[in-house]
């Protein structure tokens, strides 16, 4: 079965400091994993997706993740923290068949000036 | 575009209640889902659909019923509330069942059962 792990339900980082937020995951498929961003009182984005191919894969606003097969990870990353880049981050993985999503447990993400 | 459109944005309910959330798109997709996000448990999967008419359960179906007479709707229904079907509930879109296909998401309804 697909799952999904965050590490970490809340980080807080300064602004203009580096941000990592983590996600490993557990497939018995070859993964897909994608990244979405839910800000306050709205639903979900889509950050970025790793499908197949380049294991660094870019997304919007300046975020960044890299598949890693062998430790079975898809760290989020931004090298420099804004303030309006506070929300809150869920990883998921396909969990095969229809395209239907397990989302991990999300990780809120506090900026301070 | 409105994108996915969900009706009501809010409701509380008595214990025994029930109700229908709406949602509607409208991008031509095929494949429509509903969750559920309560705090610390992400989002989990309640029903799905894979085109018009058809629907499947996901991870927590038990309490819902859904309904997909037309492509660009997906019904959630809630039979007979109760205080543990508290929660924002979220509709999304894809185009296709590709599973890399991006899921595009409502706004949410925050639903309280007392």
């Amino acid at each position: 079965a697909q799952s999904v792990t965050q590490l970490g339900s809340h980080v807080s980082v300064s602004e203009g400091a580096l941000v990592l937020l983590r996600c490993n995951y557990s497939s018995s498929v070859p993964p897909y994993l994608f990244w979405y961003v839910q800000y306050p009182n709205q639903g979900l984005q889509l950050l970025l997706k790793y499908t197949t191919g380049a294991t660094l894969v870019k997304g919007i606003n300046g975020f960044e993740a890299e598949f890693k097969k062998s430790e079975t990870s898809f760290h989020l990353t931004k090298p420099s923290a804004h303030m309006s880049d506070a929300a809150e981050y869920f990883c998921a993985v396909n969990r095969g068949g229809y395209s239907t999503l397990t989302f991990g447990k999300g990780t809120m993400l506090l900026v301070s000036p | 575009n409105a994108g996915v459109t969900q009706t009501p944005k809010f409701r509380v309910l008595k214990t025994g209640q029930s109700m229908t959330l709406l949602c509607a798109q409208d991008m031509n997709h095929e494949y429509m889902y509903w969750y559920r996000q309560d705090p610390g448990m992400g989002l989990r999967l309640i029903h799905y659909s894979v085109g018009e008419g058809t629907t499947a359960k996901g991870e927590v179906p038990d309490g819902y019923n859904v309904s997909r007479l037309k492509k660009q709707n997906f019904l959630l229904g809630l039979e007979s509330a109760a205080p543990s079907q508290t929660s924002v509930y979220f509709c999304a879109s894809s185009a296709s069942g590709r599973v890399y296909n991006e899921q595009f998401f409502g706004p949410g309804t925050r639903l309280t059962v007392l």
